[in-house]
């Protein structure tokens, strides 16, 4: 069964730098997603991006933090300039399409095992 | 908006009895409701899914949930609980109509005693 790989598992990172996430989602897939989930607390939405573009996110999607797709089968998060609270488990999802005629179509997000990264 | 409530943060049974894990949403419109486990430092894997067809839901590995709209709720049940059900199971709705992004609950820990 296709899967969504992500790399690296674990990443150990100082503050203030630069990391960058990467994700292959499901090759036919469309829809793509990054999620985190800080330890102890829930699973959080990030941003979702599909053609291209971002076509949403939350609010903890602010100014440090970017997605690209820059080849035909990666995808990935950077986080600018890394701070203590990022540490934490970044999840990458993909999805095959969503229905335009309601929820009734909408199809379900395949996750990776996620990376965990912790900020020292 | 839309929101969901795990009302166990832990459940414990015994291995070879059922199993019933309570999730309850709130949502604008007709949702889509999900349940995903996530075992020890693995991903978050399907188990399955509502859209708005038959209330009663089978999944993977014997699971199964019912939606009942005059109770919000989506509960997961399985008859008979293994070994290898032991993981963390989180209750997702989807959002509003034209958005994508999951909403989770803070998920509940299930334990399996033999």
């Amino acid at each position: 069964e296709p899967e969504v790989t992500q790399t690296p598992s674990h990443q150990v990172t100082q503050m203030g730098q630069e990391v960058i996430l990467r994700c292959v989602p499901i090759s036919n897939h469309l829809y793509f997603y990054w999620y985190r989930q800080i330890l102890g607390q829930k699973v959080e939405f990030l941003v979702s991006f599909y053609n291209n573009e971002i076509s949403e996110k939350s609010e903890i999607f602010d100014d440090q933090f970017s997605v690209e797709r820059p080849d035909g089968s990666n995808f990935t998060l950077k986080i600018r300039s890394t701070k203590l609270e990022d540490s934490a488990m970044y999840f990458c999802a993909s999805s095959e399409r969503w229905g335009l005629q309601g929820p009734a179509l909408n199809q379900p997000q395949h996750f990776g095992d996620g990376t965990r990264l912790s900020i020292l | 908006a839309q929101s969901v409530t795990q009302l166990d943060s832990h459940v414990s049974v015994s291995e070879g009895t059922p199993v019933l894990l309570r999730c309850n949403y709130s949502s604008s419109y007709s949702p889509s409701l999900f349940w995903y486990v996530q075992h020890p430092n693995k991903g978050l894997q399907l188990l399955l899914k509502y859209t708005s067809a038959a209330t009663l839901v089978k999944g993977i590995n014997g699971f199964e949930a019912e939606f009942k709209k005059s109770e919000t709720s989506f509960h997961l049940t399985k008859p008979s609980a293994h070994m290898s059900d032991a993981a963390e199971y989180f209750c997702v709705v989807t959002p509003d109509t034209g958005r994508r992004a999951l909403t989770f609950g803070s998920g509940t820990r299930l334990q399996v005693q033999p």
